[in-house]
């Protein structure tokens, strides 16, 4: 059981790139997010997701869009990488809509020169 | 401003004696709060969690507390042991609101030496 899986594990980006952050996962789940860890600030959600085709923001969404075509994948979108985006970025899904525990993905860290 | 804070970044404990992380929040409305373990390349994994109509849950040797008129939470582990070496994060949603997602304090290193 693979659970949440996240692609690439790390990526070098130049200002003003753009990329996508691959989110997958093979647990039905209907609840998916993408959050960042910054040193000192915890892990902020960026976006969520409730099903497939709805998606909302967290609280640090500027700079990234996000769809949710299938239910399995979430991916994650720099339209235009800043280095303020140098973070480890973290997939996490679960089963229902309420507070209950999220899975998460072992991660992608991400450096913006 | 930052709804759930863990003010202390660091803690160190023998190994068989108790460990002890402290998580404040400041929303009342918050119903649900979890802790969960995350080590060096890894993912955060969940621990423990505990309802707001409790004031405590026990899994082993982790015990959650909540002290809803305080508003703070706290995590024991007895004994500690070495493997407990990692970062440590609260987190709190209120279940019925936005899809419940899950809101993170800024985690504490533990360090449990030999």
């Amino acid at each position: 059981n693979a659970g949440v899986t996240q692609t690439p594990k790390f990526q070098v980006l130049k200002t003003g790139q753009s990329m996508t952050l691959q989110c997958a996962q093979d647990m039905n789940h209907e609840y998916m997010s993408w959050y960042r860890q910054d040193p000192g600030m915890g892990l902020r959600l960026i976006h969520y997701s409730v099903g497939a085709g709805i998606t909302d923001q967290g609280e640090v969404p500027n700079g990234y869009n996000v769809s949710r075509s299938t239910t399995e994948d979430f991916p994650l979108r720099l339209l235009s990488a800043a280095p303020s985006q140098t973070s480890v970025y973290f997939c996490a899904s679960r089963y229902g809509q309420g507070g209950e525990k999220l899975f998460f993905g072992s991660g992608t860290q991400l450096s913006v020169l | 401003d930052q709804q759930v804070k863990q003010n202390s970044p660091s803690l160190s404990v023998q190994e068989g004696r108790i460990s002890i992380l402290n998580c404040d929040y400041t929303n009342s409305m918050f119903d649900y709060f979890l802790w969960y373990k995350k080590y060096p390349a890894e993912g955060p994994t969940f621990l423990i969690s505990i309802s707001s109509i409790k004031d405590k849950n026990e899994d082993g040797r982790f015990t959650v507390f909540l002290n809803k008129s305080a508003k703070h939470l706290s995590l024991h582990i007895v004994p500690s042991q070495p493997g407990d070496s990692a970062v440590y994060f609260c987190a709190a949603s209120l279940i019925y609101d936005q899809g419940g997602k899950l809101i993170f304090g800024q985690g504490t290193e533990l360090s449990v030496k030999p």
